[in-house]
């Protein structure tokens, strides 16, 4: 069965680095575009980043410039490089697969950040 | 960026009656080449991941019972749930997938009377 499983995540200083990961089993990993969502305690959802199969990326304005988005299809396997996190960033990060321009369809666990001095 | 408001932020329903949720979106987010709204309704429970319901505005995800419909074309969208459940308590989400940056309503939390 599909599994979406994110990793990385833990406390980290204003102006620090996490990388958070994906492990994704259960589906042909290549076939499918990747995105992360946030959700910051207690509030709704925000949309972060998408990388599809031919490595077209996109981000939301609040993190260009310092998140980057990757995926490896031969490990299967999802990345959100963040540097220069703010308190703001603060959140539980899901990630999620999709079929080409449909909609977002499977969501992993989540992993929670925290950014605090 | 597309701005997607949902109404009522909350609302409780006694079981076995219908919720309505509406959703409106800043502009359409109908695709006139193949006639398809880009607009997806998501589940959220507590501690949980959020869950795919409706997508293509109406078109309801493998495993979703038909209690779940979704309807509306352009920039209005309404969920509606029949035969509430006190398994249906959760949080609510619409969201349009047509143009980058996705974007999100704030939900509507569904309870019961």
């Amino acid at each position: 069965q599909v599994q979406l499983v994110e990793s990385g995540g833990g406390l980290v200083k204003p102006g620090g680095s996490l990388r958070l990961s994906c492990a994704a089993s259960g589906f042909t990993f290549s076939d499918y575009y990747m995105t992360w969502i946030r959700q910051a305690p207690g509030k709704g959802l925000e949309w972060v980043s998408y990388i599809n199969s031919g490595s077209t990326i996109y981000y939301t304005d609040s993190v260009k410039g310092r998140f980057t988005i990757s995926r490896d299809n031969a490990k299967n396997s999802l990345y959100l490089q963040m540097d220069s996190l703010r308190a703001e960033d603060t959140a539980v990060y899901y990630c999620g697969r999709g079929i080409p321009s449909g909609a977002p369809e499977y969501w992993g666990q989540g992993t929670l950040v925290t950014v605090s001095s | 960026d597309i701005v997607m408001t949902q109404s009522p932020d909350s609302l409780a329903v006694s079981l076995g009656e219908t919720a309505t949720i509406n959703c409106k979106s800043s502009q359409s987010v109908l695709y006139t080449s193949n006639n398809k709204n880009y607009l997806a309704w998501f589940q959220q429970k507590p501690g949980q991941p959020p869950k795919l319901l409706i997508y293509w505005a109406s078109t309801r995800e493998s495993g979703v019972p038909d209690r779940f419909s979704g309807s509306g074309s352009g920039t209005d969208f309404t969920l509606t749930i029949s035969s509430l459940q006190a398994g249906d308590v959760a949080v609510y989400y619409c969201q349009q997938y047509y143009s980058i940056p996705w974007t999100f309503g704030q939900g509507t939390k569904v309870e019961i009377k």
